[in-house]
């Protein structure tokens, strides 16, 4: 089945510069890749997210590449403010939108340091 | 936008008795859904996969008796924790799938304590 690492487990980083967060896939057959961010007690919020065919997308301050060919996509978050602080995690599956199982990453703890 | 309401929120039982959740998609009908189980600062690990009207598909390791997955309408789907034990403590976060659209989303989780 589907293995997907992600790294660093936690990342600290001052208040306005750049977070990256990377994920790597093991099965070529996945195509749709979200990330989610997680806040304490809560359940994951879909921030982003990228399909095959694309390589990279852009949303406001929040961005994701893709790399098919070396199964890698990130995370990058840009002028980072300190609600950005939670968990995030990347997840992979073999469908455009998310309807087979999704197989998560072992998450990312941000800090933002104001 | 779409909402996905679980209930309780959170929960206290003792070990022994049953605890009986809730996924309840608010504003489309989820053909699919999923639920998770996610142990302190881990990930989401997939229980199983509970279609309308069918039984559950369970992910290797985790027992169908004991987490009875209850998939009986299109925006409704319960996962029954039976005989709980403190092993079972966790945060169960459920995950329904539009059949219109196919999007996917998120409950808020329930946290399950069995003391």
């Amino acid at each position: 089945g589907e293995n997907v690492e992600q790294h660093p487990s936690t990342l600290s980083v001052q208040e306005g510069d750049s977070a990256v967060i990377k994920c790597t896939y093991s099965d070529s057959a996945s195509n749709y890749f979200p990330w989610y961010k997680q806040e304490l007690g809560k359940g994951p919020q879909l921030i982003i997210d990228i399909r095959s065919n694309v390589g990279e997308k852009k949303d406001q301050r929040i961005a994701v590449t893709l790399n098919k060919t070396a199964k890698h996509f990130s995370l990058h978050i840009t002028e980072t403010q300190p609600e950005d602080s939670a968990v995030y995690f990347c997840a992979a599956s073999k469908s455009n939108f998310g309807n087979e199982k999704l197989t998560f990453g072992t998450g990312t703890r941000l800090t933002i340091i104001p | 936008g779409a909402v996905v309401s679980q209930h309780p929120s959170w929960v206290i039982c003792k070990s022994g008795t049953s605890v009986k959740i809730e996924c309840r998609s608010l504003d489309f009908q989820a053909t699919t859904m999923f639920w998770y189980r996610q142990f302190p600062k881990q990930s989401l690990m997939l229980m199983a996969t509970s279609n309308e009207g069918s039984k559950a598909t369970y992910e290797q390791g985790v027992e169908k008796d004991k987490f009875l997955i209850n998939h009986a309408s299109l925006t409704l789907s319960t996962l029954t924790v039976t005989s709980a034990h403190p092993e079972d403590s966790s945060f169960y976060i459920c995950s329904a799938q539009d059949g219109f659209t196919g999007e996917l989303f998120f409950g808020e989780g329930s946290r399950l304590t069995v003391l």
